[in-house]
């Protein structure tokens, strides 16, 4: 199945800084990706998403990039701001999986005044 | 966007008693649920996949006995943890794709925090 790793484990950043976080996927048919921020206690918010037909994405002060040959894509986030702190998760979708999404292991982004 | 509704929110129970968690897509019809289970500062693991109308598909090491997942309508999916345990506690989010959106995104619900005592 799909395998998707993820790094950093936590990042902490001042306030206006970018930040970037890393993921790398095994299955070469995976062919969505989302990334998403989750508070604690709270449901996962999807804030952007890349198709494997793409590879950049940008939506304000997010981007995401994907390198199907190296079977890996990041988040770039830039002027950080406190209420961006949060945990990150990216994911892929199995290609061949009935839809399934399997998640990175996260990332504690805390930005600091 | 699509919203999905999860019931209860919190639930605290003693060790043995069964718990009943629900998921429903409120705007949307939904042939396929996704339920996942997250321990305190790890990441979302996938436990198994509701087809409406078929049994569940759950992934490996997921006792199918211990975690029913019934998905009867095209809106709703249940999950329910059987004589629970301590070690049953922990955060359950259930999901669904919008197949008829545009974007195809998948939705989650508020989640369901369960304490075992």
């Amino acid at each position: 199945g799909e395998n998707v790793e993820q790094h950093p484990s936590t990042l902490s950043v001042q306030e206006g800084d970018s930040a970037v976080i890393k993921c790398t996927y095994s299955d070469s048919a995976s062919n969505y990706f989302p990334w998403y921020k989750q508070e604690l206690g709270k449901r996962p918010q999807l804030i952007i998403d890349i198709r494997s037909n793409v590879g950049e994405k940008k939506d304000q002060r997010i981007a995401v990039t994907l390198n199907k040959t190296a079977k890996h894509f990041s988040l770039h986030i830039t002027e950080t701001q406190p209420e961006d702190s949060a945990v990150y998760f990216c994911a892929a979708i199995q290609g061949g999986g009935g839809n399934k999404l399997t998640f990175g292991t996260g990332t504690q982004l805390k930005v600091e005044l | 966007g699509a919203v999905v509704s999860q019931h209860p929110s919190r639930v605290i129970c003693k060790s043995g008693t069964s718990v009943k968690i629900e998921c429903r897509s409120l705007d949307f019809q939904a042939t396929t649920m996704f339920w996942y289970r997250q321990f305190p500062k790890q990441s979302l693991m996938l436990m198994a996949t509701s087809n409406e109308g078929s049994k569940a598909t759950y992934e490996q090491g997921v006792e199918k006995d211990k975690f029913l997942i019934n998905h009867a309508s095209l809106t709703l999916s249940t999950l329910t943890v059987t004589s629970a345990h301590p070690e049953d506690s922990s955060f359950y989010i259930c999901s669904a794709r919008d197949q008829g959106g545009r974007t195809g995104e998948l939705f989650f619900g508020e989640g369901s925090r369960l304490t075992v005592l």
